[in-house]
């Protein structure tokens, strides 16, 4: 079982539809960044969560430690919102990375 | 603030050589990390520099090395290169403690 776990992996959305990515991780992942990738383009950061609720502009993320569970909410999404959205967790134990799989998004006109 | 810069860009070698990739981290950040990404794939650790010493490394063979200088950037060395190296190559840096920030990456090509 991988450590940090996505789903769904693929994702097509008409704009303007609210989508949601969730996030599960395993014990021993203290933190979660929210990362985006846009075609052979490098990886943005959009949140990092250790509890409770971020929001920026259209993107919200949440995060329930007792569940091990995330979520990454886009609001009234844009073509521009396609890109692969990776979860990764942070293993404070030995300070490191853990990626998930990523899910590729769509947005279509 | 420019955050993390990565250089070059994009870079093509052909096997056999050598390569060295630079990144400079985001002001106040003294750790760095280094992903590998090939094509298709998620990110690969394959070490982290604090305080200019390698303190971790992931599954890569000596052919990969990297330094860090004592303005906290970093440089990623690889020798005897492979097809199989060809990828995007990540720097990320972060504070001791704290939030990750990722550089845009540099391509490399091996032919």
């Amino acid at each position: 079982k991988n450590e940090v776990e996505q789903s769904p992996q693929n994702l097509t959305a008409q704009e303007g539809e609210f989508i949601t990515i969730n996030c599960s991780y395993s014990v021993g992942i203290s933190a979660l960044h929210w990362l985006q990738q846009h075609p052979g383009g490098g990886i943005v950061s959009l949140f990092m969560l250790s509890s409770g609720k971020k929001k920026h502009g259209r993107l919200i993320a949440t995060i329930n430690i007792q569940e091990k569970h995330s979520s990454l909410h886009i609001t009234a999404s844009h073509p521009r919102d396609s890109a692969v959205y990776i979860c990764a967790g942070l293993k404070t134990s030995y300070d490191k990375v853990i990626f998930g799989p990523g899910t590729s998004l769509s947005v279509i006109p | 603030d420019a955050g993390v810069t990565q250089s070059p860009t994009h870079l093509i070698k052909t096997r056999g050589q050598q390569v060295t990739l630079r990144c400079s981290p985001k002001s106040g950040h003294d750790t760095v990390s280094w992903y590998q990404q090939a094509l298709g794939q998620g990110p690969q650790f394959i070490f982290q520099y604090y305080e200019e010493e390698e303190r971790q490394r992931g599954n890569f063979p000596d052919r990969f090395s990297g330094h860090q200088f004592p303005n906290y950037s970093s440089e990623l060395n690889v020798n005897a290169l492979l097809l199989g190296d060809s990828a995007l190559y990540l720097c990320a840096s972060r504070r001791s403690v704290g939030e990750q920030y990722f550089g845009p990456g540099t391509r490399l090509t091996v032919t």
